[in-house]
């Protein structure tokens, strides 16, 4: 149980276009979806926080007209880099939660901006 | 939300116990211990999670003394598959259930 998928796993795309990261609990319904980047050989770092119907809340620093969330669904979230450039590339990550105090975590998607 | 403290890396051997610890002074009332393990472009894998006292499920056990401002993580015999970045996280859904990671600890077993 407490599936989370990603999709795509990797994507290369080209500088100035945006790209689309699918985040969806399998099997559990998702209170709420938490969107991270990490840079090589570097921690997690939490993006935004996303509920199902609302907005989704940004942490300090992170552009939210840049990378755009949509909670759809109580299983779909997903993540939007708009106008990539190269400092854009990195692993994306996303969990889900159900309300106990326990996320899961996606495999990731390894973002490339040429 | 309280932050964690760990050692940045480790070396064990196969077979060997290997117990991590993880400093949270501020942890607060409402908190849960998590520990996730992440093998390298991969996502977090849960290992464990408690509150008080010790838990134990079949890969790891985790102990937690009575004031809650650290917790231990044992994994027993580990092997080489073993090798990678731990993190301890504290926070709860009261919280919004948000974490944040720290540095984690990357364990490197050797043969």
């Amino acid at each position: 149980g407490a599936v989370v998928s990603q999709h795509p796993s990797r994507v290369i795309c080209k500088s100035g276009t945006s790209v689309k990261i699918e985040c969806r609990s399998l099997d559990f319904q998702a209170t709420t979806m938490f969107w991270y980047r990490q840079f090589p050989k570097q921690s997690l770092m939490l993006m935004a926080t996303s509920n199902e119907g609302s907005k989704a809340t940004y942490e300090q620093g992170v552009e939210k007209d840049k990378f755009l969330i949509n909670h759809a669904s109580l299983t779909l979230s997903t993540l939007t880099v708009t106008s990539a450039h190269p400092e854009d590339s990195s692993f994306y990550i996303c969990s889900a939660t159900d309300g106990p105090d326990t996320q899961y975590f996606g495999p990731g998607t390894r973002l490339t901006v040429l | 939300l309280a932050k964690t403290t760990q050692p940045i890396s480790m070396d064990s051997y196969e077979g060997q116990e290997v117990n991590i610890t993880c400093s949270h002074n501020n942890i607060a009332t409402n908190d849960y211990i998590t520990w996730y393990q992440q093998f390298p472009s991969q996502g977090p894998r849960f290992i464990i999670q408690g509150y008080k006292t010790k838990v134990t499920n079949e890969v790891a056990s985790l102990f937690i003394p009575a004031d809650r401002k650290s917790s231990t993580l044992s994994l027993p015999r580990v092997s080489l598959s073993d090798t990678a970045v731990y993190y301890c996280l504290v926070g709860s859904y009261n919280q919004g259930g948000k974490l944040i990671f720290g540095q984690g600890t990357e364990l490197s077993v050797k043969p």
